[in-house]
């Protein structure tokens, strides 16, 4: 079975500064989606960012990016120019493309933004 | 509609009495998911739906919940004889279709929270 861990439940960071989220994953499978999921006070799960696990170039969307290290396992989440608005709990989580499309979820990093 | 729907936002149960939870996922999604999400945990995956069929129900806890979509659009998930273990933050989630040579977004809903008393 896939597992995904965050061992950071909190983070900090100030405002316009850099941070980032640590995820590792377990998987035997050589087909699947990474994701970073971001859930503010008011409960809805926004997408953040993905990853295919076939492609080596790590995905950036804006102020956010992506280090994957396939062979490691790991799928880290870099938050350039904090701001504000990004504080919330982040979830990274895994979705096989050999089964359902269902999401499994790491427990939960909790960034707070300092101004 | 604009997203996904859920209601009631949030539900107050005796133990041992049953509960509906709906979900209106976006207009003309194929796929559709429940995720149970207790106090400080990230989301579990409860059960999958395409269209009007429930191809994965393998994450549900116990006989007492069962989902259904009757007619591929609108689903219900109803907890028996709920229990304080069930108190948690239920989400749904709809996307387009399954299509391996394509990601298709899962959007969330609001999700409705449940405390069982």
């Amino acid at each position: 079975a896939q597992t995904v861990t965050q061992s950071q439940p909190e983070m900090s960071v100030q405002e316009a500064e850099t941070v980032t989220l640590s995820c590792t994953y377990d998987t035997s499978e050589s087909d699947y989606y990474l994701f970073w999921y971001k859930q503010p006070p008011s409960r809805q799960m926004i997408l953040v960012i993905r990853q295919e696990a076939y492609k080596q170039q790590n995905a950036t969307e804006n102020r956010f990016s992506v280090n994957f290290q396939k062979a490691a396992k790991s799928f880290s989440l870099k938050i350039s120019d904090s701001q504000l608005g990004d504080a919330a709990m982040y979830f990274c989580a895994y979705r096989s493309n050999e089964d359902t499309d269902k999401l499994i979820f790491g427990t939960g990093t909790r960034l707070q933004v300092f101004p | 509609g604009a997203g996904v729907s859920q209601s009631p936002r949030y539900k107050v149960a005796k133990r041992g009495q049953d509960v509906a939870l709906r979900c209106d996922p976006i207009s003309g999604h194929v796929s559709l998911f429940w995720y149970q999400q207790a106090l400080g945990q990230g989301p579990e995956f409860l059960t999958y739906f395409q269209n009007e069929a429930q191809l994965d129900k393998s994450g549900l806890p116990s006989d007492r919940f069962f989902a259904e979509r009757p007619e591929g659009s609108v689903s219900t998930l109803k907890i028996q004889r709920t229990q304080q273990e069930d108190s948690a933050v239920y989400l749904c989630a709809s996307s387009v279709h399954r299509d391996r040579e394509y990601y298709n977004e899962q959007f969330f809903g609001p999700g409705t929270r449940l405390t069982v008393l």
